[in-house]
């Protein structure tokens, strides 16, 4: 069946310019994750969308990030200006709902971005 | 500050042999912890978790232990296979939603 992906899946662009990362979920999961993954670190938690409600954005690092979902389906992580620290691999994760026992996140295999 | 840790990178096992992976937490109001395992180009996949009114859960080769008053947590694959090489990450809830990832421990299986 369609897992999550995640477009494009390596991305390389200059310093200063802006970069859009998409993700589709699994249809029906209303949960949506958006993590970084820098070199040599775990997981970082940017944001979270959950249905109708308002998204979780406190873990974005800065003003230069930001993140849509659209329709509670597709969604856009945006960096503005972006610069060689951005450089990372960026994943997508979804689920039926938030979390727990029986909500397991499913990810996409990420975007591999490189800041010259 | 770093809620979880995983103070290993890397971690070599001859096959069939038991592989060890252990991971910190600070927060004692951590109540559900989780590990995932990556393969290379792809996303993390979901491979056990454990609630903290356990200590042990248990899926076929994988088990993870919990010790709540250490802080504690560790996978154990027994007998260890090549196709287990990759990296660990373990994962631990924070509130109703948001996950706290450690930094991961590679795993490699020698045949």
């Amino acid at each position: 069946g369609a897992g999550v992906s995640q477009s494009p899946s390596n991305k390389v662009t200059e310093k200063g310019k802006d970069v859009e990362l998409r993700c589709d979920p699994i249809s029906g999961h209303t949960a949506l994750y958006w993590y970084r993954q820098s070199l040599g670190q775990g997981l970082e938690f940017l944001i979270y969308f959950q249905g109708n409600s308002a998204p979780d954005k406190s873990g974005l690092p800065s003003d230069r990030f930001s993140a849509e979902r659209t329709g509670g389906s597709v969604s856009t992580l945006t960096i503005q200006r972006t610069q060689q620290e951005d450089s990372a691999v960026y994943l997508c994760a979804s689920s039926l709902a938030g979390a727990g026992l029986y909500n397991e996140q499913f990810f996409g295999p990420g975007t591999r971005l490189t800041v010259l | 500050d770093q809620q979880v840790k995983q103070n290993s990178p890397s971690l070599s096992v001859q096959e069939g042999r038991i592989s060890i992976l252990n991971c910190d937490y600070t927060n004692s109001m951590f109540d559900y912890f989780l590990w995932y395992k990556k393969y290379p180009a792809e996303g993390p996949t979901f491979l056990i978790s454990i609630s903290s009114i356990k200590d042990k859960n248990e899926d076929g080769r994988f088990t993870v232990f919990l010790n709540k008053s250490a802080k504690h947590l560790s996978l154990h694959i027994v007998p260890s296979q090549p196709g287990d090489s990759a990296v660990y990450f373990c994962a631990a809830l924070s509130g109703t939603y948001k996950y706290i990832f450690g930094t991961g421990t590679r795993l490699k299986v020698l045949a």
